[in-house]
């Protein structure tokens, strides 16, 4: 079964922190994919990737595909990072991937 | 031109009523997706349509039929909604290899629909 599991579902944190956000799926995928969703709905990609470690600005994501388990890493944090972070798997299908299957999200509150 | 757009970002509609979603993608994708969100839950995928044909319909209602004129245009025809189909409604589009692993995806900011 097409599972994907999210932790923490709540993060709070001060400025500054280094945060942490957990994610663990269940069989083979093609690919894992980092999104944020701010209040309101609009959801922005954030990182794609199927092996190996992917930075960008002060976020960092890494995935290991033997223990089937990816972190989405923010340092600096600021105020402006909270959101909900979304972890998401595109598992194979007779076909080839479609679609994702989503974790439940990480509710991440930076309080300055 | 990386968008994905969405109209109407609101809709409010009766239980008898005929309307339509829409969405639109300039980028050569040509994986195109409706997803729905209640509130405080994740996405779940409804419909995908890999080079203008559907390839999943998650067991979706047919109250909602999905259409795919061309390869930029996704529409998501409503019709006799409930109200728990009250939801953001969010399309996305990605590059498609076929057989292959999805591209990234681009969402749009979705469309809010409350049905009375």
């Amino acid at each position: 079964k097409n599972e994907v599991e999210q932790s923490p579902q709540n993060l709070t944190a001060q400025e500054g922190e280094f945060i942490t956000i957990n994610c663990s799926y269940s069989v083979g995928i093609s690919a894992l994919h980092w999104l944020q969703q701010h209040p309101g709905g609009g959801i922005v990609s954030l990182f794609m990737l199927s092996s190996g470690k992917k930075k960008h600005g002060r976020l960092i994501a890494t995935i290991n595909i033997q223990e089937k388990h990816s972190s989405l890493h923010i340092t600096a944090s600021h105020p402006r990072d909270s959101a909900v972070y979304i972890c998401a798997a595109a598992f194979y299908s007779g076909g080839g991937a479609d679609g994702l299957t989503f974790g439940k999200g990480t509710h991440l509150i930076i309080q300055p | 031109d990386t968008e994905v757009t969405q109209t109407p970002k609101h809709l409010v509609m009766g239980m008898t009523n005929k309307k339509s979603l829409k969405c639109e993608q300039h980028m050569g994708h040509r994986a195109m997706y409706w997803y729905k969100q209640k509130a405080k839950k994740p996405p779940e995928l409804m419909f995908v349509y890999s080079y203008e044909k559907l390839s999943i319909n998650e067991s979706v209602p047919s109250r909602f039929s999905p259409e795919c004129p061309n390869s930029s245009l996704l529409n998501l025809h409503l019709h006799a909604l409930q109200p728990e189909d009250s939801a953001l409604y969010l399309c996305a589009s990605s590059h498609r290899i076929a057989g292959g692993p999805l591209g990234e995806l681009f969402f749009g900011e979705g469309s809010r629909l409350t049905v009375l």
